[in-house]
């Protein structure tokens, strides 16, 4: 049973509008992130965060946003969402330092249309 | 810049045979290793890992090696089943110091002939 979800897992929506991908962890790790990944291709982060009030931005260019004000949740915002947008989009979380590994959630499907 | 890298996109076994994958990895201060698996449509899943100070390790039907000579890292998947038809990944930790980032690799699709 997953210890990480997202939310929706997908999702079609027009040029323009404004998103939020969920994503919620139970397992109370600090670390989280965010990848963004084309079908069968490499996974390039694009936000991760340390704790809670901690983001950073990841090694590929992204026009998204995220939060992290509980623990528990990071959500990542389209403000404006684009047809280049379209991707999968996965969020992991990790009990952080060198030894240890990420649980990824099932991701998120998206189509700007 | 840091990089993991596969030496081949698609693997395509038989049913019944056994399957490796490789890695080749370019960072001499990673110290911890390990592979995913992930099927359509779902996130990657963790398999095995592997620490420097090691050089084999086993699960349940795959195997991990790490030359750390020549910086490469294997997974070995014992008679290979249809259900193990997926994006295999490799990853490695890099120089990033307490933060927990891994270096992920460019994947290589394994297809089980029946």
């Amino acid at each position: 049973e997953a210890d990480i979800y997202q939310t929706p897992r997908y999702l079609v929506i027009g040029t323009g509008k404004k998103i939020t991908l969920e994503c919620s962890q139970t397992m109370g790790h600090d670390k989280m992130y965010w990848y963004q990944q084309d079908p069968g291709m490499e996974l390039h982060l694009i936000h991760y965060s340390y704790g809670v009030n901690s983001t950073e931005k990841g090694d590929l260019s992204s026009e998204s946003t995220v939060s992290r004000i509980r623990t528990e949740h990071f959500p990542l915002t389209l403000e404006s969402a684009r047809p280049s947008h379209t991707s999968q989009y996965l969020c992991a979380s990790s009990e952080g330092g060198r030894g240890f590994g990420y649980t990824f959630g099932s991701g998120t499907r998206l189509t700007v249309v | 810049g840091e990089s993991v890298g596969l030496h081949l996109p698609t693997l395509s076994v038989q049913e019944g045979d056994n399957s490796i994958i490789n890695c080749a990895y370019s960072n001499s201060a990673s110290d911890y290793f390990i592979w995913y698996k992930q099927e359509s449509g779902k996130g990657p899943q963790f398999i095995i890992d592997i620490r420097s100070n090691m050089d084999k390790r086993q699960g349940q039907r795959v195997t991990v090696l790490l030359n750390k000579t020549v910086k490469h890292l294997s997974l070995q998947i014992a008679a290979t089943q249809p259900g193990d038809s997926a994006v295999y990944f490799c990853a490695e930790n890099g120089v990033s110091g307490n933060t927990g980032k891994l270096i992920f690799g460019q994947g290589t699709t394994l297809q089980v002939k029946p």
